[in-house]
């Protein structure tokens, strides 16, 4: 079974400018989630999406966004960018997401460097 | 959910086992106790998780104090692959809007020394 991939795995952008990153969870997985890791800051919950809607939300602005089309693909956007939005941005998958013992798989990793 | 506590860093010789603690003194009866590791440069795996009782897979074991205040993750013979950030998370199944939005602390880098 193939994993949660991500692409692009590299990006670099200047401030100012948006990006969208994209990823596809394993096959399945109905629960996508998205997560920002910097070094000062670790790993940071963005959101997570099922069956097409937002099912939970961290504590980032609103320049950050996302959405899940109907074959639990997603997609982040980050519009305005800045330098503080340089960092790895990791998605992962999971079956419903509700029950505990469905673990997260996390895909490798989307590197995002702002100019 | 509740917050955990664990060390900033370990260190392990190789094929010897390793321990590594995480205090979670505000856990309450519906937390699960759940481990991811990074290894460097991917994105972090699951490792093991539990409620209560102590829990034993093909990666590790996880035993958990009586008080569920603590817990040790256990790694019976550390390879060099074992290098990585482990941390401890603790999830409320019964909060508002529960799915998978792990709160991640800084968690341990584990070093394994040939």
């Amino acid at each position: 079974k193939a994993g949660v991939t991500q692409t692009p795995r590299y990006l670099i952008k200047t401030r100012g400018q948006q990006v969208t990153l994209s990823c596809s969870p394993i096959s399945g997985h109905r629960s996508v989630s998205w997560y920002q890791q910097t070094p000062g800051q670790g790993l940071q919950f963005l959101f997570e999406y099922f069956s097409e809607t937002q099912r939970n939300k961290g504590n980032f602005p609103g320049r950050f966004s996302g959405r899940q089309f109907s074959n639990s693909r997603s997609e982040m956007n980050v519009s305005t960018l800045e330098l503080g939005d340089s960092a790895l941005y990791l998605c992962a998958s999971s079956l419903e997401g509700r029950e505990p013992y469905n673990e997260q798989f996390f895909g490798p990793g989307t590197r995002l460097t702002v100019l | 959910d509740a917050k955990t506590t664990q060390p900033n860093s370990m260190e392990s010789n190789e094929e010897e086992p390793v321990h590594l603690p995480c205090n979670h003194s505000t856990i309450s009866g519906t937390d699960y106790i759940h481990w991811y590791r990074q290894l460097p440069s991917q994105g972090p795996e699951y490792v093991i998780h539990g409620l209560t009782s102590n829990v034993n897979n093909r990666m590790a074991s996880l035993a958990i104090a009586e008080d569920r205040k603590s817990s040790t993750l256990i790694l019976h013979r550390a390879t060099l692959r074992d290098a990585a950030v482990y941390y401890c998370i603790l999830r409320d199944v019964f909060s508002p809007g529960y799915g998978q939005n792990f709160v991640f602390g800084p968690g341990t880098r584990l070093s394994v020394l040939p």
